[in-house]
């Protein structure tokens, strides 16, 4: 079936560090692939999104290419703030299922 | 204004009671759908609905029912609440054009406490 693996947080990083947070994933089909956020008390926003192979997402800073052959959708950031402190999730759908896959989420805390 | 809402935004209740969560969009999604957060468990799907004739259960439904009373509105009802079933809960829409990747659109979330 389809699924979706992230590393576990939290991740802790001083202000204007690099960040990774790693993302793998299992799917028939060809998947598109999200990044979600989720700022405290917050519902989930979109951060980005690739929809095929070897497409890079970009938004805020934040990028993720999408490898095929790796199965993976590794975010990446270069210089953190204190205000990307937040959950992220990464998730993925396909085709025939219309339905969202999440991972479990990665909390990011980021001190100045 | 927001695109997706969902009232109440918090609500304490007790065992047995009847419980009603609502969500309306103004985005003119066909699809909405309702998850739940746990503390290390992401977001797992309870229901979710791509017309108003059309309603399907997600991976964890037992103790929940739905009811999409028009395009705009999904509500997720608790017939007997329990304990374990506190939690923050979701919803979301997505657009049926061809294109749109199940791209989903969340609310602010209800943050529901079961005494």
């Amino acid at each position: 079936g389809n699924s979706v693996t992230q590393m576990e947080g939290p991740v802790t990083l001083s202000e204007e560090a690099f960040l990774t947070i790693n993302c793998t994933y299992t799917a028939t089909g060809y998947p598109s692939l999200f990044w979600y956020v989720q700022y405290p008390g917050e519902g989930l926003q979109l951060l980005l999104k690739a929809t095929k192979a070897d497409d890079k997402g970009s938004n805020k800073g934040f990028e993720a290419t999408y490898r095929k052959e790796t199965t993976s959708f590794h975010l990446e950031k270069g210089s953190v703030q204190v205000s990307d402190s937040a959950v992220y999730f990464c998730a993925l759908s396909t085709y025939n299922t219309d339905k969202l896959i999440f991972g479990t989420g990665t909390r990011l805390q980021v001190f100045p | 204004d927001a695109d997706v809402t969902q009232t109440p935004r918090n609500r304490i209740t007790k065992t047995g009671k009847r419980i009603m969560l609502e969500c309306s969009q103004t985005k003119g999604h066909d699809r909405m759908y309702w998850y739940r957060q746990d503390p290390g468990l992401g977001l797992r799907l309870i229901y979710y609905s791509f017309d108003v004739k059309d309603i399907n259960k997600g991976e964890i439904s037992d103790g929940y029912s739905v009811s999409r009373q028009a395009q705009a509105k999904f509500s997720l009802s608790l017939e007997s609440a329990i304990p374990n079933q506190t939690a923050l809960y979701f919803c979301a829409t997505s657009d049926l054009q061809p294109g749109a990747h199940n791209e989903q659109f969340f609310g602010p979330g209800t943050r529901l406490t079961v005494l």
